[in-house]
């Protein structure tokens, strides 16, 4: 069974920079999975983010910005601002009309 | 405006059944793939299922193959879950998402969800 990994939670400093993760739990993490990334506050639907690596969804500020790091799909945020204290959902495309979504990261910002 | 609301969730015991629908609007939804993602209480996403833009093509997590059914009505721009057995684990909200292609061959395919409901919550419950 596919296992898509994600840091449980992550904190950074106002205006800083982070990179959130989103590996699998066997084998690595390529643009042929489509990696997308969501952002969601508390009860509040999913928002796109990134979707094809590194293409930001329109009206996504340039601050989020998407990549592969090595084995791993990552989204990256530089100057960190306050509202973006949020759950951030990565899913990859398995292939055959199927996805799987990483357990989620829950960014502070302090 | 691309909108999509979800409805026909609430309280169902177990071994129960139950239909979700999704009605689209500011696209062509019979262009468009289609999926439902769930999310139980305190915990994250989870992909439920998919069907393609025909309906010819549908895709089911391991966790609802057997048991939810997905489908799509393209003259009314409605796509629908039909949920059978349903357990307490299937307590969630469900949100219906828009995939930006067919889900059919592709050379710059487009494998992720651009637009989502506000979602309709389920509990499965004694």
């Amino acid at each position: 069974q596919t296992v898509v990994t994600q840091e449980p939670s992550f904190s950074v400093s106002p205006g800083g920079t982070v990179t959130l993760t989103c590996g699998l739990s066997s084998g690595s993490v390529s643009t042929n999975y489509h990696p997308s990334w969501y952002q969601q506050t508390p009860g509040q639907a999913p928002r796109t983010l990134i979707y094809s690596t590194n293409t930001r969804s329109s009206g996504v500020p340039d601050r989020f910005s998407g990549s592969i790091l090595g084995n791993k799909a990552a989204l990256t945020i530089t100057g960190a601002q306050a509202d973006d204290e949020s759950d951030y959902y990565c899913v990859l495309y398995m292939g055959s009309g199927i996805w799987v979504f990483g357990g989620g990261t829950k960014l502070t910002v302090l | 405006e691309v909108q999509l609301v979800e409805s026909g969730g609430g309280l169902v015991q177990p071994g129960g059944s139950l239909r979700l629908s999704c009605a689209a609007s500011g696209f062509t939804f019979s262009s468009y793939a289609m999926s439902w993602v769930r999310q139980a209480p305190g915990k994250g996403l989870e992909w439920v299922s998919a069907i393609s833009d025909g309906g010819g093509g549908t895709y089911y997590a391991d966790s609802v193959k057997g048991r939810f059914t997905i489908s799509r009505d393209n003259s009314k721009n409605t796509l629908y879950l039909q949920m059978n057995s349903l357990r307490a684990e299937d307590t969630a909200v469900y949100y219906c998402a828009k995939v930006p292609d067919s889900l059919g061959h592709c050379t710059d395919c487009l494998r992720y969800f651009d637009y989502w409901g506000q979602g309709t919550p389920l509990t499965v419950s004694s």
